[in-house]
């Protein structure tokens, strides 16, 4: 069965500061993997996607996210956080073998960027 | 600029009464969805469809129906709503081809927060 894992409930970094937000996941066959953003009082919106090929994918509003097979992780990180990052995040996983473009998200994890 | 619409934002019901949430998107898209999300639980799927009149259940039906007359329309219905279906109710939509580089990317609308009373 598919499942993602977010470990933190919430990451707290200070603005300028490199942040990083942790993903694991679990699926049969290869991984297609995403993240989704949620700012207050929005819906979610796409970020970024890995499907196959390099192993860092470049994403909107400058986060990028590394993909690592060994480890099943797929974290997502920005070299310099703003205070307008802060929001909840949400890291998505589907396998390549059957289902309707079924997504499975984690439970989110809330980034606190402070000044 | 606004491309998935939930027809309300809040909704107050009482137990018992028939709920109907509407979902509209203009983007030609096959795939639409619903989840409903809750604090520490992240987003669960209720239910999807990937193509008109045609429905699959998530991973969590129990309680909820949905109907698509339409490609443009998904609807979410509570028979009978319980308590237990508070929540913010997310609908989204998504390319149809599985392939191709849209595939996957949902676009979601603002939500609809319901609380059963």
């Amino acid at each position: 069965a598919q499942s993602v894992a977010q470990p933190e409930d919430q990451v707290n970094v200070a603005e300028g500061n490199p942040l990083t937000v942790k993903c694991t996941y679990s699926v049969s066959g290869n991984p297609y993997l995403f993240w989704y953003v949620q700012y207050p009082n929005r819906g979610l919106q796409f970020l970024l996607k890995y499907i196959t090929g390099d192993n860092l994918v470049k994403g909107s509003y400058g986060f990028e996210a590394e993909f690592n097979k060994s480890q099943t992780s797929f974290h997502l990180k920005k070299p310099s956080a703003l205070v307008s990052d802060s929001a909840l995040y949400f890291c998505a996983v589907r396998g390549d073998s059957g289902g309707y473009n079924k997504l499975i998200f984690g439970a989110g994890t809330r980034l606190a960027v402070h000044p | 600029d606004v491309k998935v619409t939930q027809s309300s934002r809040y909704l107050v019901k009482r137990t018992g009464e028939k709920v109907f949430l509407e979902c509209v998107q203009d983007m030609d898209h096959e795939n639409m969805f619903w989840y409903r999300q809750d604090p520490g639980l992240g987003l669960r799927l209720i239910y999807f469809s990937y193509d008109v009149k045609m429905k699959e259940k998530g991973d969590i039906p129990e309680g909820y129906s949905v109907s698509r007359e339409k490609k443009e329309r998904f609807s979410l219905i509570l028979e009978s709503a319980s308590t237990n279906q508070t929540s913010m109710y997310l609908c989204a939509s998504s390319p149809g081809l599985a392939g191709g580089p849209g595939a996957n990317v949902l676009t979601f609308g603002a939500g609809s927060r319901l609380t059963v009373l």
